[in-house]
């Protein structure tokens, strides 16, 4: 069945330094795929999602392309903010469920 | 903007005890799901309705739990006799249409004693 693999935290970073988080995919089909965020204390917000190949999904300055050659679904932010220390959840569908990755927990430091 | 609430935010029982999990999601959804996140480990699917029934269970989702849409807005997660291992963050999420994305509650952290 579908499911995501996304790199280990915990990603610790300076302010205004690039982000990358990793994510492949397996899936049958052609499955959507998401970027979930838990900030302290609060549930899962949908950042961005893609829903076929070679789709960009993108929200508050964050990227991810869908690429169905690699299998793959990056979380990309070219400057991180403090404000942006969260955990951010890899995720796809299998028929109508959300299939969700470890989550990597990201600090960015002052 | 519209969101998923849940309550209460943490509930703390006694093992073999009974609790009942509330959710309201959005108003005009249909489907609706639970998932749980075990402290530490992945948020993983519970339950999904619609129209007044389970629409798929996983193998998690045994004969101590039930759900229920009482009335037009609340949908409950039910524990019949809570064990050690229930101790999790419970999410409600609802979505309008099926394959969609899916929109979260803040979560109830369930702590069993």
């Amino acid at each position: 069945g579908n499911s995501v693999t996304q790199m280990e935290g915990p990603v610790t970073l300076s302010e205004e330094a690039f982000l990358t988080i990793n994510c492949t995919y397996t899936a049958t089909g052609y499955p959507s795929l998401f970027w979930y965020v838990q900030y302290p204390g609060e549930g899962l917000q949908l950042l961005l999602k893609a829903t076929k190949a070679d789709d960009k999904g993108s929200n508050k300055g964050f990227e991810a392309t869908y690429r169905k050659e690699t299998t793959s679904f990056h979380l990309e932010k070219g400057s991180v903010q403090v404000s942006d220390s969260a955990v951010y959840f890899c995720a796809t569908n299998r028929d109508d469920k959300i299939i969700f990755g470890k989550g990597t927990r990201l600090h960015i430091l002052p | 903007e519209p969101e998923v609430t849940q309550t209460p935010s943490h509930q703390v029982t006694q093992m073999g005890q009974e609790v009942i999990l509330r959710c309201v999601p959005i108003s005009n959804h249909l489907y609706f799901y639970w998932y749980r996140q075990i402290l530490g480990q992945k948020v993983e699917f519970l339950v999904s309705f619609y129209n007044n029934e389970i629409s798929e269970k996983s193998e998690i989702f045994d004969d101590q739990f039930s759900v229920e849409r009482p009335d037009g807005s609340n949908f409950t997660l039910k524990i019949r006799s809570t064990k050690l291992e229930d101790s999790a963050m419970y999410f409600c999420a609802s979505t309008r249409e099926s394959y969609n994305e899916q929109f979260f509650g803040p979560g109830t952290r369930l702590t069993v004693l």
